[in-house]
């Protein structure tokens, strides 16, 4: 069966930081892989999307990148964190265009 | 320009009653929608998912509409129960790409 992985759980970080938040799914070969964020009492905000690996395709424009460096690994990143960046980051695959199936997710806090 | 919404952001039913939570949407292009259930500070996991050929779909105390001319689906859960209550998202796809939109959520408080 499928498994999915997100680490850190938790992570507080002051602003202007660096982050790498990092996902891996098991048990599957060339899944769709997403991030999401939700921020406190919203909805799910698509970040980033990637079909294949160094194929990364961006939803909102800011100062995250992500980077998908094997078929089963997805990594967010920025350079220097900014209080709006604190949130629920979600990281999920799919094997077609349809069910997607979520991490535990990373609660990050910028402090 | 929400594509998908889920215009009531909370609902409270005491157990044992029927939830009923609805999800609206605008896009005559989305032919697959589905169900995900949140807890705080976990993943949503899938529910139910529902294909536009059909009307209806069932799942044990979980049953999802949609009304194509509308554009409108809803989640019926029946019985309720204290562990149902959670946050409720819809989402709604197509075959021509590779992501979901989903609404902005509802808040299901069944209380015992």
């Amino acid at each position: 069966s499928q498994t999915i992985h997100q680490w850190p759980a938790t992570l507080v970080q002051p602003v202007g930081s660096p982050l790498s938040l990092e996902c891996t799914v098991e048990g599957t070969s060339n899944p769709n892989l997403y991030w999401y964020r939700q921020a406190a009492g919203r909805g799910l905000q698509l970040l980033f999307y990637s079909v294949g690996i160094g194929q990364i395709s961006s939803e909102v424009p800011q100062n995250l990148s992500a980077s998908r460096p094997q078929d089963r690994q997805f990594i967010l990143s920025s350079k220097k964190l900014l209080l709006s960046d604190s949130g629920f980051y979600l990281c999920a695959w799919a094997s077609g265009p349809y069910e997607q199936y979520f991490g535990p997710g990373t609660r990050l806090t910028v402090t | 320009d929400q594509q998908v919404k889920q215009n009531s952001p909370s609902l409270s039913v005491q157990e044992g009653r029927i939830s009923i939570l609805n999800c609206d949407y605008t896009n005559s292009m989305f032919d697959y929608f589905l169900w995900y259930k949140k807890y705080p500070a976990e993943g949503p996991t899938f529910l139910i998912s529902i294909s536009s050929i059909k009307d209806k779909n069932e799942d044990g105390r979980f049953t999802v509409f949609l009304n194509k001319s509308a554009k409108h689906l809803s989640l019926h859960i029946v019985p309720s129960q204290p562990g149902d209550s959670a946050v409720y998202f819809c989402a709604a796809n197509n075959n021509a790409g590779n992501m979901l939109t989903f609404g902005g959520g509802t808040r299901l408080m069944v209380k015992p």
